[in-house]
């Protein structure tokens, strides 16, 4: 089936250094979506990636889609305790419905 | 953003009652909500997609008949676990899109169901 798959599941940094999420999924996607989540809450729009490569930054997020449509990324650079959460990738395999990644719980040490 | 609102946000039940849960978009139309099931420390599950004045689409496993759906207005879609049982309990969100469904998605506030 159309799987999405996250790395690390874990990830734990001293606040200011920086992070990296994963993201792979079985079969091309049509788009992908990036969500946070905080601990308790819901998750909560960052982007949507549609073109093959395509590069977007928000501040200190980036955010990459791969050139086969298959893979993704997301990088922040130096980290800061407001960005403690679950980051899930989210693709969209045409079928107008998401397949969310299993996600990445990203914790700081202050 | 777009609004959308989930009620109740916790509730504890029996286990053999019924639990109704209400999703609405409040400042856009959405003839599709899906929902969405998550366990603990772990990602989100689409259980079905409630499409307005029709039948949901309930994904592979969810049974249909323990999971209703019920999407009558363009901004109200209902989720009713039925006969709920301990291994019913998890957290169960709602989403809708402001405009084509495979766009941001707003996501309600969530509830926590526990059935004792």
């Amino acid at each position: 089936g159309q799987q999405v798959m996250q790395i690390p599941q874990y990830q734990h940094v001293q606040e200011g250094e920086d992070f990296t999420t994963y993201c792979n999924s079985s079969t091309t996607l049509s788009n992908i979506q990036w969500y946070k989540q905080r601990p308790g809450g819901h998750p909560v729009f960052l982007i949507q990636l549609v073109k093959s490569g395509e590069v977007k930054k928000q501040k200190r997020l980036t955010f990459q889609f791969g050139e086969a449509k298959k893979n993704s990324s997301l990088h922040i650079t130096a980290t800061q305790t407001t960005d403690v959460g679950t980051y899930f990738c989210a693709g969209d395999f045409g079928n107008e419905k998401l397949t969310f990644g299993t996600g990445t719980r990203l914790t700081i040490i202050p | 953003g777009a609004v959308v609102s989930q009620h109740p946000s916790w509730v504890i039940c029996k286990s053999g009652t019924s639990v109704k849960i209400e999703c609405r978009s409040l400042d856009f139309q959405a003839t599709t909500m899906f929902w969405y099931r998550q366990f603990p420390k772990q990602s989100l599950m689409l259980m079905a997609t409630s499409n307005e004045g029709s039948k949901a689409t309930y994904e592979q496993g969810v049974e249909k008949d323990k999971f209703l759906i019920n999407h009558a207005s363009l901004t109200l879609s209902t989720l009713t676990v039925t006969s709920a049982h301990p291994e019913d309990s998890s957290f169960y969100i709602c989403s809708a899109s402001p405009g084509r469904v495979s766009t941001e998605a707003f996501f309600g506030q969530g509830t926590r169901l526990t059935v004792v």
